[in-house]
């Protein structure tokens, strides 16, 4: 089963916030949220990760509802640069498995 | 810079064939991943390791091998190849959970090697 769902592809105007939407209605009380995304021909790439609150760092933040059965990731001004497969997570209490779905691939438009 | 390198970008190999993947990583972390991707399937866990000489089967270990001899490095070995085993192939690295400093617990991916078995 899989441990998240995202859709599969969205598109955002450069220089407006994208948010991106995820859905991991079966996680467990120890099992983090992580965010990573992939530019093509690349490996991917660390965002953001939370387990309860929402977190900000210099790339994205990470709003992660109370029940915790989904969240949402805030690119607050995309740019070309940002475009890519994103891809949310789920990684267990002991971090050994990371749960990567298919992903989202966000296209930024000029 | 952190650092996860992948022997091979490229490969082309034929049916049969013994196939080594290998990584290297130096930022001295205990936890080393192998992963594929497949395209509609996200990136799959074949095989994890710990620590040196320890592994751990992942999501779909069928048709793979391990070895981890040194910290540093990580191999994945298809003793086989198969049409099947075609695919973008990750290596990931990250220290181990509760070491000090600044540690989120993220993966380190390296660029892939993507292997095509004709």
């Amino acid at each position: 089963d899989a441990k998240t769902t995202q859709p599969p592809s969205m598109d955002c105007a450069e220089g407006r916030a994208a948010n991106l939407p995820c859905n991991h209605s079966t996680i467990s009380g120890n099992e983090y949220v992580y965010w990573y995304r992939q530019i093509h021909s690349q490996g991917p790439q660390y965002i953001i990760h939370g387990l309860k609150n929402n977190e900000t760092n210099e790339m994205a933040s990470l709003i992660i509802t109370e029940d915790r059965k989904s969240s949402t990731l805030i690119l607050p001004h995309a740019t070309l640069r940002d475009t890519a497969v994103y891809y949310c997570i789920v990684r267990d209490g002991t971090g050994n498995q990371f749960y990567f779905g298919t992903g989202t691939s966000l296209t930024v438009i000029p | 810079d952190v650092k996860v390198t992948q022997s091979s970008r490229y490969l082309v190999k034929r049916t049969g064939e013994k196939v080594f993947l290998e990584c290297v990583q130096d930022m001295d972390h205990e936890n080393m991943f192998w992963y594929r991707q497949d395209p509609g399937l996200g990136l799959r866990l074949i095989y994890f390791s710990y620590d040196v000489k320890m592994k751990e089967k992942g999501d779909i270990p069928e048709g793979y091998s391990v070895s981890r001899e040194k910290k540093e490095r990580f191999s994945l070995i298809l003793e086989s190849a198969s049409t099947n085993q075609t695919s973008m192939y990750l290596c990931a690295s990250r220290n181990r959970l509760g070491t000090s400093g600044k540690n989120t617990g993220e993966l380190f991916f390296g660029e892939g090697s993507r292997l095509t078995v004709l």
